[in-house]
């Protein structure tokens, strides 16, 4: 069993639906939790950050964190067509950023 | 404030060969991290370059080695090349101290092993 399970998709949803991106984890020690977007031939991008269980808001998107289920969620509200990438989630065990254990992505098409 | 880059954006190797792949990290920052993100896969820790040393290795063989520069730049290197290794190799710099040690990933490195 891999560390982090992420379904890669594609997931095709139209404009203006909501997504709900998901992993889930088998290391308890997981402490800090992120998720990044990457476009296609682009490094990954940081868009949320989260420590411990509970959500976290920014604009469109809402990180969620459920650590007795060991079960990590991204929604994005109101997708848009730039929406369409790769979504990663990754996971520290420590603090900050340094070693992290990334999901194998989950590929997000938003159709006009 | 210039970004993370790295060189060379392609390269084509064959087995057996040795290839360096150079990144200098983001302005200020003092600790480049190395990844390898195989097609459809997502990133995997390589190792981390902290002053110069390394930080912290993951489960890589030591044909796998880097350095950092005394301006916080780094240098993958892969000896004995396999097929295995073709990937895209990402670099990412952050620091150690601030709020949150945000890693900053370059656009990366495609290695293609024949």
């Amino acid at each position: 069993q891999k560390e982090v399970e992420q379904d890669p998709g594609p997931l095709s949803v139209p404009e203006g639906a909501i997504v709900s991106l998901n992993c889930t984890y088998s290391n308890s020690a997981f402490q800090y939790f992120m998720w990044y977007r990457q476009y296609s031939r682009k490094g990954p991008e940081l868009l949320m950050y989260t420590y411990s269980s509970g959500n976290k808001e920014d604009g469109r998107f809402t990180a969620q964190v459920d650590k007795s289920s060991k079960y990590i969620s991204l929604f994005i509200r109101d997708s848009q067509p730039s929406d369409s990438a790769t979504y990663l989630c990754a996971m520290s065990v420590n603090s900050g950023y340094s070693t992290l254990t990334f999901g194998k992505g989950t590929m997000l098409l938003v159709s006009p | 404030e210039t970004g993370v880059t790295q060189s060379p954006t392609h390269l084509i190797k064959t087995r057996g060969q040795q290839v360096t792949l150079r990144c200098s990290s983001q302005s200020g920052h003092n600790t480049v991290s190395w990844y390898q993100q195989a097609l459809g896969q997502g990133p995997q820790f390589i190792f981390q370059y902290y002053r110069e040393e390394e930080n912290g290795r993951g489960n890589f063989p030591p044909r796998f080695s880097g350095l950092q520069f005394p301006n916080y730049s780094s240098e993958l290197n892969v000896n004995a090349l396999e097929l295995d290794d073709s990937a895209l190799y990402l670099c990412a710099s952050s620091t150690r101290t601030g709020a949150n040690g945000e890693l900053f990933f370059g656009e990366g490195s495609r290695l293609t092993v024949l």
